[in-house]
């Protein structure tokens, strides 16, 4: 049964950097079973997919949000990544890491951090 | 606007039946059987309750079960339960290029 923890900081200021990672337990994350990817949700409002990556390497972002995003996979400390660039207020939302068989289908999902933009 | 239109909100008595539409288009939901279904209660993570159109995971109540026909999927909750009052959110994968797509959420009132 894996678990997921999302960590990182919880403010960043307009025009920085948002970095999280997320932590995998119970499996390995170069497992070829599973996805690995983000998924986000500003307060009130619906959720976002944001990208995923598989083992096979491929690795999807949400074209409207290509441009900034990175996601990466770190095999040694069981960890994966998102890196978004430029924020803006408009980035401020709960993110999700997230894994299962395919990211149509995401079984385990990580508590959430909310990431707030702000000067 | 989020790809896939869902109702704002559904509501049901306690033992009724209630339907959730998710409509896409020919290029997600009418194009590929990946359609999944989640549940959100306030301040928690979202839990998949439906994927691949029809299959459940293991543990969700048999009284959930999903379709498709045409570039509509549907999520139905039969036997309403106070419990199942919740966000519901339909996802669809989209091909090679944007993977996935979600639509804006239901909230489901249990009356």
């Amino acid at each position: 049964q894996l678990q997921l923890q999302e960590s990182g900081p919880g403010l960043v200021k307009p025009s920085e950097t948002l970095s999280l990672t997320c932590t995998v337990s119970g499996g390995s994350i170069s497992s070829n079973s599973y996805y690995w990817g983000w998924i986000r949700q500003p307060p009130g409002k619906g959720l976002e997919w944001i990208g995923s990556i598989y083992f096979s390497g491929r690795i999807y972002y949400k074209p409207s949000l290509k441009s900034r995003v990175t996601i990466s996979v770190d095999t040694s400390k069981n960890q994966f990544s998102l890196r978004m660039t430029s924020v803006t207020a408009a980035d401020t939302a709960v993110y999700y890491c997230t894994s299962g068989a395919d990211s149509s289908s995401s079984y385990y999902w990580g508590q959430g951090a909310l990431v707030t933009v702000s000067s | 606007q989020s790809a896939l239109t869902q109702p704002r909100s559904v509501s049901g008595s306690p033992g009724q039946s209630v339907t959730i539409s998710c409509t896409g288009t020919s290029s997600d939901v009418g194009d590929y059987n990946y359609v999944s279904w989640y549940q959100q209660h306030p301040g928690k993570a979202p839990r998949l309750m439906i994927f691949d159109v029809t299959k459940r995971p293991s543990g969700v109540p048999d009284r959930f079960s999903g379709s498709k026909s045409g570039n509509t999927a549907s999520l139905t909750i039969s036997g309403l339960q106070a419990e199942d009052e919740a966000d519901y959110y339909c996802c669809s994968y989209a091909g090679s290029y944007t993977d996935v797509v979600f639509g804006g959420g239901t909230k489901l009132t249990v009356l």
